[in-house]
């Protein structure tokens, strides 16, 4: 099992520019998420998907779209990408969504310039 | 307030100590809490998690939680090189729109050094 994958590592954009951060895991887990992680500022969760068919905002949600694509798949858009979206982008599930252990996918670097 | 918050670090330990991170939670309906570690450039992985009060060990690690107190740690015991992380707590919100999220602090580095 890969667990959680993805795509794409490390990516370079300019201001304005738009990206999607693909993500997509292989434990039949319900529930996934997606993180930004700063300096100094832990993990904040942007959008998360309790359960295919469904998505919610999270703490930090401005700036960005996601879509639950089906069971596996759970993508994240930045539409008009500001400097401000720097940052390291982690993609996490869990088998359900309360009390249930989050496993997270190596991560996205993202440099907005 | 922060909803989480760590010890702040970093925190430097000889080879062989006991290296103790700690962690305060805001929301008192709180029911489960994480401890992720976190190296270098890498993802979190989970360590433990804990729902009950009092202690849970698991090898050198064990995590301490006090609800009353809003209060949990992790204590590595027999601290090795290979432990120098970040540590990360994890909160899981109790009701309103906080159900269900994870809420993380902002870490605490744990340098072991030989």
């Amino acid at each position: 099992n890969a667990g959680v994958t993805q795509t794409p590592k490390f990516q370079v954009l300019k201001t304005g520019q738009s990206m999607t951060l693909q993500c997509a895991q292989d434990m039949n887990h319900n529930s996934m998420y997606w993180y930004r992680q700063d300096p100094g500022m832990g993990l904040r969760l942007i959008y998360y998907s309790a359960s295919e068919g469904t998505t919610d905002k999270g703490e930090v949600p401005n700036g960005y779209n996601v879509s639950r694509l089906n069971k596996r798949e759970f993508s994240l858009r930045l539409e008009s990408a500001a400097p401000s979206q720097t940052s390291v982008y982690f993609c996490a599930s869990s088998a359900g969504w309360y009390q249930e252990t989050q496993y997270f996918g190596p991560g996205t670097r993202l440099l907005v310039l | 307030q922060k909803e989480v918050e760590q010890n702040s670090g970093p925190l430097s330990v000889p080879e062989g100590a006991i290296a103790s991170l700690n962690c305060t939670y805001s929301d008192r309906g709180s029911q489960s809490f994480f401890w992720y570690r976190q190296y270098s450039g890498k993802s979190p992985e989970l360590i433990m998690f804990i729902y009950s009060n009092g202690d849970k060990e698991d090898g050198r690690f064990t995590a301490q939680l006090n609800k009353a107190s809003q209060y949990v740690s992790l204590l590595i015991r027999d601290s090795q090189p290979s432990d120098s992380a970040t540590y990360l707590c994890a909160v899981s919100g109790a009701g309103g729109t906080s159900y269900g999220k994870l809420t993380f602090g902002q870490g605490t580095i744990l340098t072991v050094h030989p």
